[in-house]
Protein backbone atom coordinates (compact mmCIF):
# COMPACT_ATOMS: atom_id res chain seq x y z
CA UNK A 1 0.00 0.00 0.00
CA UNK A 2 1.20 3.95 -0.93
CA UNK A 3 1.54 5.54 1.88
CA UNK A 4 2.74 9.24 2.75
CA UNK A 5 3.42 10.26 5.87
CA UNK A 6 3.59 13.78 6.69
CA UNK A 7 5.36 15.51 9.77
CA UNK A 8 3.23 17.14 12.28
CA UNK A 9 1.84 20.30 12.81
CA UNK A 10 4.36 23.60 13.51
CA UNK A 11 4.14 26.98 15.11
CA UNK A 12 6.76 29.17 14.27
CA UNK A 13 7.48 32.85 14.40
CA UNK A 14 7.44 35.36 11.72
CA UNK A 15 10.88 35.33 9.69
CA UNK A 16 11.85 31.83 10.88
CA UNK A 17 12.29 28.74 8.46
CA UNK A 18 10.59 25.43 8.58
CA UNK A 19 11.19 22.33 7.23
CA UNK A 20 8.11 19.39 6.43
CA UNK A 21 8.87 16.04 5.40
CA UNK A 22 6.83 13.39 3.78
CA UNK A 23 8.33 9.70 4.39
CA UNK A 24 7.36 7.31 1.94
CA UNK A 25 6.26 3.68 1.95
CA UNK A 26 4.71 1.26 -0.48
CA UNK A 27 6.45 1.84 -3.51
CA UNK A 28 9.87 2.73 -5.32
CA UNK A 29 10.81 6.28 -3.90
CA UNK A 30 13.54 7.28 -7.15
CA UNK A 31 10.68 6.44 -9.98
CA UNK A 32 8.35 9.27 -9.19
CA UNK A 33 8.11 13.06 -9.00
CA UNK A 34 6.88 14.24 -5.78
CA UNK A 35 4.34 17.35 -5.88
CA UNK A 36 4.10 19.80 -2.29
CA UNK A 37 0.80 22.17 -2.15
CA UNK A 38 -0.40 24.49 -0.31
CA UNK A 39 -3.81 25.18 0.80
CA UNK A 40 -5.04 28.17 3.05
CA UNK A 41 -8.00 28.04 4.74
CA UNK A 42 -10.96 28.78 2.31
CA UNK A 43 -8.60 29.34 -0.42
CA UNK A 44 -7.69 27.48 -3.45
CA UNK A 45 -4.86 24.69 -3.46
CA UNK A 46 -2.08 26.35 -4.83
CA UNK A 47 1.21 23.54 -6.46
CA UNK A 48 4.13 24.83 -5.24
CA UNK A 49 6.68 22.71 -7.03
CA UNK A 50 7.65 19.20 -7.92
CA UNK A 51 11.21 16.79 -7.39
CA UNK A 52 11.97 13.91 -9.08
CA UNK A 53 13.13 11.09 -6.75
CA UNK A 54 15.73 9.53 -8.70
CA UNK A 55 18.05 12.45 -9.04
CA UNK A 56 16.61 15.16 -7.16
CA UNK A 57 15.59 17.77 -10.15
CA UNK A 58 13.02 19.94 -9.12
CA UNK A 59 10.50 22.29 -10.63
CA UNK A 60 9.06 25.27 -8.89
CA UNK A 61 5.94 27.32 -9.70
CA UNK A 62 7.27 30.84 -10.02
CA UNK A 63 5.34 32.68 -7.35
CA UNK A 64 7.45 29.97 -4.31
CA UNK A 65 10.56 30.34 -5.84
CA UNK A 66 13.29 31.77 -2.89
CA UNK A 67 10.42 30.53 -0.54
CA UNK A 68 10.30 27.02 -0.75
CA UNK A 69 13.13 24.25 -1.53
CA UNK A 70 12.80 20.69 -2.00
CA UNK A 71 15.16 18.16 -1.50
CA UNK A 72 14.75 14.14 -1.37
CA UNK A 73 16.73 11.73 1.10
CA UNK A 74 16.67 8.53 -1.12
CA UNK A 75 18.22 6.15 2.11
CA UNK A 76 14.58 6.97 3.54
CA UNK A 77 12.74 7.39 1.09
CA UNK A 78 11.38 10.52 2.25
CA UNK A 79 11.05 14.19 0.40
CA UNK A 80 11.21 17.70 2.44
CA UNK A 81 10.52 20.82 1.96
CA UNK A 82 12.02 23.95 3.49
CA UNK A 83 9.89 27.20 3.58
CA UNK A 84 11.65 29.89 4.49
CA UNK A 85 11.43 33.59 5.71
CA UNK A 86 7.79 33.13 7.27
CA UNK A 87 5.08 35.81 7.54
CA UNK A 88 1.38 35.19 8.17
CA UNK A 89 0.59 34.68 4.82
CA UNK A 90 2.40 31.11 4.60
CA UNK A 91 0.21 29.71 7.46
CA UNK A 92 -1.87 26.84 5.68
CA UNK A 93 -1.84 23.10 5.48
CA UNK A 94 0.51 21.92 3.09
CA UNK A 95 0.45 18.90 1.34
CA UNK A 96 2.84 15.93 -0.55
CA UNK A 97 1.32 14.58 -3.03
CA UNK A 98 2.78 11.74 -5.51
CA UNK A 99 2.64 11.95 -9.23
CA UNK A 100 1.03 9.37 -11.27
CA UNK A 101 3.22 7.04 -13.24
CA UNK A 102 1.90 3.90 -14.78
CA UNK A 103 5.29 2.49 -15.42
CA UNK A 104 5.25 3.50 -19.20
CA UNK A 105 4.05 7.60 -18.83
CA UNK A 106 4.36 9.80 -16.36
CA UNK A 107 1.38 12.07 -16.03
CA UNK A 108 2.46 15.03 -15.04
CA UNK A 109 1.27 17.02 -11.96
CA UNK A 110 -1.91 14.44 -11.84
CA UNK A 111 -1.23 13.39 -8.11
CA UNK A 112 -2.90 10.06 -7.39
CA UNK A 113 -1.13 9.80 -3.75
CA UNK A 114 -1.15 12.47 -1.02
CA UNK A 115 -0.31 12.97 2.65
CA UNK A 116 -2.66 13.62 5.27
CA UNK A 117 -1.44 17.28 5.26
CA UNK A 118 0.90 19.48 7.72
CA UNK A 119 -0.76 22.48 8.98
CA UNK A 120 2.17 25.29 9.40
CA UNK A 121 0.94 28.19 11.53
CA UNK A 122 2.82 31.45 11.65
CA UNK A 123 2.63 34.06 14.45
CA UNK A 124 4.45 35.40 17.44
CA UNK B 1 -2.10 30.94 -14.96
CA UNK B 2 -4.95 28.82 -15.77
CA UNK B 3 -8.42 29.85 -14.38
CA UNK B 4 -10.40 27.14 -13.11
CA UNK B 5 -14.19 27.74 -11.87
CA UNK B 6 -15.85 25.19 -10.73
CA UNK B 7 -19.78 25.23 -9.89
CA UNK B 8 -21.96 24.99 -7.77
CA UNK B 9 -20.06 25.78 -4.49
CA UNK B 10 -22.27 23.67 -2.50
CA UNK B 11 -24.82 20.84 -3.64
CA UNK B 12 -27.14 18.92 -1.75
CA UNK B 13 -28.56 16.09 -2.58
CA UNK B 14 -29.91 12.91 -1.82
CA UNK B 15 -28.62 8.82 -1.77
CA UNK B 16 -29.65 7.42 -5.13
CA UNK B 17 -30.23 10.80 -6.66
CA UNK B 18 -27.47 11.83 -9.66
CA UNK B 19 -25.64 15.17 -9.48
CA UNK B 20 -23.19 16.68 -11.86
CA UNK B 21 -20.40 19.16 -11.02
CA UNK B 22 -18.89 21.55 -13.61
CA UNK B 23 -15.62 22.95 -14.17
CA UNK B 24 -14.86 25.65 -16.37
CA UNK B 25 -11.45 26.43 -17.85
CA UNK B 26 -10.13 30.13 -18.89
CA UNK B 27 -8.41 29.03 -21.73
CA UNK B 28 -8.11 25.76 -23.99
CA UNK B 29 -6.76 22.57 -21.87
CA UNK B 30 -7.43 19.61 -23.95
CA UNK B 31 -8.51 16.70 -21.83
CA UNK B 32 -5.19 17.58 -19.39
CA UNK B 33 -8.36 17.71 -16.49
CA UNK B 34 -8.48 15.67 -12.82
CA UNK B 35 -10.82 15.35 -10.43
CA UNK B 36 -10.01 15.18 -6.63
CA UNK B 37 -12.50 14.05 -3.80
CA UNK B 38 -11.64 14.85 -0.13
CA UNK B 39 -13.63 13.15 2.85
CA UNK B 40 -12.80 14.83 6.11
CA UNK B 41 -9.95 12.89 7.74
CA UNK B 42 -8.97 11.39 4.67
CA UNK B 43 -6.89 12.18 2.16
CA UNK B 44 -7.30 13.73 -0.98
CA UNK B 45 -7.98 11.02 -3.68
CA UNK B 46 -7.44 11.34 -7.54
CA UNK B 47 -11.04 9.80 -9.28
CA UNK B 48 -10.68 10.64 -12.66
CA UNK B 49 -7.67 11.85 -15.05
CA UNK B 50 -7.44 13.15 -18.81
CA UNK B 51 -10.87 14.48 -18.56
CA UNK B 52 -12.55 10.83 -18.79
CA UNK B 53 -10.56 8.49 -17.87
CA UNK B 54 -11.18 6.41 -14.07
CA UNK B 55 -8.93 5.49 -11.85
CA UNK B 56 -8.19 2.77 -10.69
CA UNK B 57 -10.42 2.24 -7.52
CA UNK B 58 -12.93 5.17 -8.83
CA UNK B 59 -16.34 3.42 -9.03
CA UNK B 60 -18.32 2.76 -12.19
CA UNK B 61 -20.87 5.75 -11.39
CA UNK B 62 -18.53 8.21 -11.42
CA UNK B 63 -17.85 10.03 -14.93
CA UNK B 64 -16.18 12.75 -16.20
CA UNK B 65 -16.55 14.47 -19.35
CA UNK B 66 -15.75 17.41 -21.71
CA UNK B 67 -12.77 18.76 -23.32
CA UNK B 68 -11.19 22.28 -24.43
CA UNK B 69 -12.68 24.55 -21.78
CA UNK B 70 -15.82 22.84 -19.98
CA UNK B 71 -15.83 19.76 -18.41
CA UNK B 72 -18.32 18.08 -15.90
CA UNK B 73 -17.83 15.06 -13.31
CA UNK B 74 -20.85 13.29 -12.65
CA UNK B 75 -21.99 11.11 -9.82
CA UNK B 76 -24.85 8.74 -10.44
CA UNK B 77 -27.01 7.16 -7.62
CA UNK B 78 -25.28 8.55 -5.03
CA UNK B 79 -24.04 6.23 -2.09
CA UNK B 80 -23.25 7.62 1.35
CA UNK B 81 -19.63 7.47 0.87
CA UNK B 82 -19.88 9.78 -1.80
CA UNK B 83 -20.76 13.10 0.38
CA UNK B 84 -17.60 15.44 0.64
CA UNK B 85 -15.52 17.79 -1.27
CA UNK B 86 -14.54 17.57 -5.26
CA UNK B 87 -11.90 19.68 -6.91
CA UNK B 88 -10.97 20.10 -11.04
CA UNK B 89 -7.46 21.03 -11.40
CA UNK B 90 -6.10 21.68 -15.03
CA UNK B 91 -2.44 20.20 -15.34
CA UNK B 92 -2.21 21.57 -19.36
CA UNK B 93 -0.15 24.42 -18.22
CA UNK B 94 2.22 25.17 -15.73
CA UNK B 95 1.81 25.86 -12.80
CA UNK B 96 -1.20 23.20 -12.72
CA UNK B 97 -4.04 25.01 -11.03
CA UNK B 98 -7.46 23.63 -9.09
CA UNK B 99 -10.66 25.18 -8.99
CA UNK B 100 -12.26 26.47 -5.47
CA UNK B 101 -14.49 23.04 -4.75
CA UNK B 102 -17.65 21.62 -4.35
CA UNK B 103 -19.28 21.10 -1.57
CA UNK B 104 -21.75 17.44 -1.42
CA UNK B 105 -23.34 17.21 1.09
CA UNK B 106 -25.89 14.94 2.10
CA UNK B 107 -29.56 16.44 1.86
Amino acid sequence: EVQLQQSGAELVKPGASVKLSCKTSGYTFSNYYMSWLKQMPGQNIEWIGNIYGGNGGTGYNQKFKGKATLTVDKSSSTAYMDLSSLTSEDSAVYFCAREYYDGTYYYDYVMDAWGQGASVTVSS
Amino acid sequence: DVQMTQSPSYLAASPGESVSISCKASKSISNYLAWYQQKPGEAYKLLIYSGSTLQSGTPSRFSGSGSGTDFTLTIRSLEPEDFGLYYCQQYYEKPNTFGAGTKLELK
